[in-house]
């Protein structure tokens, strides 16, 4: 079964720039959605098909795909991007989550 | 505005069956797949099933196939999951969520979510 690995925990200093990466075998020709969960509460899209913004999501929220690793960024990062994050990708006929990333923002 | 709501979650012992309903509101739900998600108390997510708008086709992770049936009445706005000879390890929070298009394949991510209902599976 296809497999997506994500890096446990990424820390950014505030205002600065975060990139969580989602690695699986040519990912690239996937379309790769990303999520946001804070604690407690249900996911969120926040990337659609590799680089798309659902409305409502900050232009600080980018992302892109191209070989084994797609990946999104969080640019000015905010304290309240604090979550973790998954990306997920549609894959012969199921629907796979990464294995999430804790962002912290100090 | 987009609601969905799951209903059915509780105590359950092992072996036995449950029924998740999702009740949805404020789209059109006929032309939409929908998806059920699971997470394991701090854990990842998970997905379980998914279906597509039509309800003419069906999809399972290996790890409920053969135990879970997922379902939809579109008369009725409501998606459902029919899940049989639990286990421990089926413990999690269930979230109905809401593809962006009218089969899992079209590649638009699942755009909204419900707030989830628990299931325990225990003795």
């Amino acid at each position: 079964s296809y497999e997506l690995t994500q890096p446990l925990s990424v820390s950014v200093a505030l205002g600065q720039t975060a990139r969580i990466t989602c690695g699986g075998n040519n990912i690239g020709s996937k379309n790769v959605h990303w999520y946001q969960q804070k604690p407690g509460q249900a996911p969120v899209l926040v990337i659609y098909r590799d680089s798309n913004r659902p409305s409502g999501i900050p232009e600080r929220f980018s992302g892109s795909n191209s070989g084994n690793t797609a990946t999104l960024t969080i640019s000015r990062a905010q304290a309240g991007d604090e979550a973790d994050y998954y990306c997920q990708v549609w894959d012969s006929s199921t629907y796979v989550f990464g294995t999430g990333t804790k962002v912290t923002v100090l | 505005e987009v609601q969905l709501l799951e209903s059915g979650g509780g105590l359950v012992q092992p072996g036995g069956s449950l029924r998740l309903s999702c009740a949805a509101s404020g789209f059109t739900f006929s032309s939409y797949a929908m998806s059920w998600v699971r997470q394991a108390p701090g854990k990842g997510l998970e997905w379980v099933s998914a279906i597509s708008g039509s309800g003419g086709s069906t999809y399972y992770a290996d790890s409920v196939k053969g135990r879970f049936t997922i379902s939809r009445d579109n008369s009725k706005n409501t998606l459902y999951l029919q899940m049989n000879s639990l286990r421990a390890e089926d413990t999690a929070v269930y979230y109905c969520a809401k593809d962006g298009g009218a089969e899992s394949s079209s590649g638009n991510g699942l755009d909204y979510w419900g707030q989830g209902t628990l299931v325990t599976v225990s003795s």
